[in-house]
């Protein structure tokens, strides 16, 4: 049992390059979530979804795109990566609204 | 505005140094209040959840509690390994949750 799984766990782009974070979970939750973590600032809500194929934006979600056609797998996607966009990014999941269970981040770096 | 913080930022104890990390809210219609550790390089780990005014719930060396502005983190005679950083976050809504910016705990042997 897994848990919550992220892949990369780090990475480095370019301003303007693309790439896709992905999360996956094994616990069969419904809801699942990325969020962004910036020095003194509390993990900021990105994008969610309530379940397969659904997502919803959250509080920071200009710049990021995501997906969620497997329950199981929730994509991250940057069209077009900025300086802005450097840090570290967690997904989480949960059976419903309540408590999250979050992956180990991907630290990404845009240069 | 709906509000989470916590205090103090960061907290050097000595072994056996018993403290309390602060969590004051400002959310209308409380649905919980969540806390979490988080070690340097990883993810956030669920430690409790409180729902109520006057709840409180334990687990080895900590003990939470909530009050209708507050929530507490007490923290008895805490070991190195306790050393983390501890979030808090309140839900808004059914699936935005605010997270505080977290206490810098640090327990030196």
């Amino acid at each position: 049992n897994a848990g919550v799984t992220q892949t990369p766990k780090f990475r480095v782009l370019k301003t303007g390059q693309s790439m896709t974070l992905l999360c996956a979970q094994d616990m069969n939750h419904e809801y699942m979530y990325w969020y962004r973590q910036d020095p003194g600032m509390g993990l900021r809500l990105i994008h969610y979804s309530v379940g397969e194929g659904t997502t919803a934006k959250g509080e920071v979600p200009d710049g990021y795109n995501v997906s969620r056609l497997k329950k199981q797998n929730f994509l991250l996607g940057l069209e077009s990566a900025a300086p802005s966009q450097t840090s570290v990014y967690f997904c989480a999941s949960s059976f419903g609204p309540d408590t999250q269970y979050f992956g180990p981040g991907t630290r990404l770096t845009v240069l | 505005e709906d509000q989470v913080t916590q205090s103090p930022e960061a907290l050097r104890l000595q072994e056996g140094e018993s403290s309390s990390l602060n969590c004051s809210y400002t959310v209308s219609g409380l649905r919980g209040l969540f806390w979490y550790r988080q070690d340097p390089g990883k993810g956030p780990e669920f430690l409790f959840t409180l729902y109520s005014a006057g709840e409180e719930k334990e687990k080895e060396r900590l003990k939470a509690t909530l009050t209708k502005k507050e929530s507490f983190l007490h923290i008895t005679a805490p070991k190195p390994e306790d050393s983390a950083t501890y979030l808090c976050a309140v839900p808004l809504g059914t699936y935005k949750y605010i997270f505080g910016t977290g206490t810098r705990l640090k327990v030196l042997a």
